[in-house]
């Protein structure tokens, strides 16, 4: 089945530093990803659309100055928590339709840890 | 907008027995995708089933089967000969065929295998 991949899994930062995600689709082209938040022992909440060639649409009441998203290639979109604070700590998955109307195929997560 | 509603927070099963996870949703569409996707403890959503609501024809894979009713709105998940490695959130999910591909989520089901 089709594969995504996120780098890091497991990531630490001090308060008011930036952080990178990258999420790749590893045998398929996609032109949209999804990022999502997730909560302990909550759903997945989604943050923005990443859209390949064009600007991240971000759903209502999350910051886009905080979270950049980069749709760099057909492969690879990137999130980066800027200014990072405690509160920004979380599980963060990305996920990606290899085909129009299908399932999406989901990346294993990131879980970030602002100190 | 689409809601998913899954009002049983948490269940258990009896190992080898058979349990079935709930799932309202709203939507004024007529043709759109649902989803039963897994959360085990590794956090990496895995696809469980799909249904396409103009099929009438109930989704089976393996062991888990749905009961999809489109008048009522409602998509549960029969877990057939429940085994340990079933234990894990259950998150029921919408998409519409048209637009953005977004998935909305309901708040999940965590299932517990008893042995």
């Amino acid at each position: 089945g089709a594969v995504v991949s996120q780098h890091p899994s497991w990531v630490i930062c001090k308060s008011g530093t930036s952080v990178k995600i990258e999420c790749r689709s590893l045998d398929f082209q996609a032109t949209t990803m999804f990022w999502y938040r997730q909560f302990p022992k909550q759903s997945l909440m989604l943050m923005a659309t990443s859209n390949e060639g064009s600007k991240a649409t971000y759903e209502q009441g999350v910051e886009k100055d905080k979270f950049l998203i980069n749709h760099a290639s057909l492969t690879l979109s990137t999130l980066t928590v800027t200014s990072a604070h405690p509160e920004d700590s979380s599980f963060y998955i990305c996920s990606a339709p290899r085909t129009s109307g299908t399932e999406q195929y989901f990346g294993p997560g990131t879980r970030l840890t602002v100190t | 907008a689409q809601t998913v509603t899954q009002s049983q927070p948490e269940m258990s099963v009896q190992e080898a027995e058979t349990v079935t996870l709930s799932c309202t949703y709203d939507t004024s569409e007529s043709d759109y995708y649902l989803f039963w996707y897994k959360q085990p403890p590794s956090r990496q959503m895995i696809l469980v089933i799909r249904q396409e609501a103009y099929k009438q024809q109930n989704a089976t894979e393996n062991r888990f089967s749905v009961n999809f009713q489109k008048a009522a709105k409602s998509f549960s998940l029969k877990i057939s000969d429940s085994q340990l490695g079933d234990a894990a959130m259950y998150f029921c999910a919408h998409v519409s065929n048209f637009g953005n591909e977004k998935l909305t989520f309901g708040t999940g089901t965590r299932l517990t295998i008893i042995p």
